[in-house]
């Protein structure tokens, strides 16, 4: 199984500062054949289900906010929100889909500093 | 727009089997792009992929190992939903449980999820 394991477990930004979260894959996540990199991020509020916000490593979802953005390749990736929103509070949790199983990261939880 | 609707008892006994449905709105469950998943969210074990179902000129499907012994992931293609039922539960099994299609939202992970439902796994 592929493990991801994300970093920091928990970060406090400022309203309007940028915040960055981390993502590394035990194996590469980045196919060859198509040059793309398995791997999505996920927002997830309280009583909610995760929410995609970035697949392909780096194309948001449609309807995501443009402050979100997604990079790296092969094993190492970051999710950054370039101006921190009230509503930005969340756990954020990265998931590769190259193979299953399918595994995610044990989330970042962002809160307001 | 695909909708994912989930049913379900919120409490089961150990050792007995837990049943819960999905139901799809604005898709077909014998879809040839789309799959159908489970998805379970524990403090202890986070977000955990456990199976999923999917239709390519037949119908197939992939278990995660941790439950591969316990678990069906099957399609009812007259109701168009697809039904989870994992065997001889214990606490440990106690999670949020999510259904979730990948495909049908035109990306290539899981893009449309259930609303959840909570499983507690107690006598």
């Amino acid at each position: 199984d592929i493990v991801i394991t994300q970093s920091p477990d928990s970060l406090a930004v400022s309203l309007g500062e940028r915040a960055t979260i981390n993502c590394k894959s035990s194996q590469s996540v980045l196919y060859r054949s198509n040059n793309k990199n398995y791997l999505a991020w996920y927002q997830q509020k309280p009583g909610q289900p995760p929410k995609l916000l970035i697949y392909w490593a780096s194309t948001r979802e449609s309807g995501v906010p443009d402050r979100f953005s997604g990079s790296g390749s092969g094993t190492d990736f970051t999710l950054t929100i370039s101006s921190l929103q009230a509503e930005d509070v969340a756990v954020y949790y990265c998931q590769q889909y190259y193979s299953t199983p399918y595994t995610f990261g044990q989330g970042t939880k962002l809160e307001i500093k | 727009q695909v909708q994912l609707q989930q049913s379900g008892p919120g409490l089961v006994k150990p050792s007995q089997t837990l049943s819960l449905t999905c139901a799809i709105s604005g898709d077909s469950v014998s879809s040839n792009i789309a799959a159908w998943n489970w998805i379970r969210q524990s403090p202890s074990r986070g977000l955990e992929w456990l199976g999923r179902t999917y239709y390519r000129s037949k119908w197939y499907n992939d278990y995660a190992v941790s439950v591969k012994s316990r678990i069906n992931i099957n399609p009812d293609t007259s109701k168009n939903q697809v039904s989870l039922q994992l065997n001889s539960v214990t606490p440990e099994d106690t999670a949020v449980y999510y259904c979730a299609s990948v495909g049908s939202g035109n990306t290539p992970t899981m893009d449309v999820w259930g609303q959840g439902t909570t499983v507690t796994v107690s006598s």
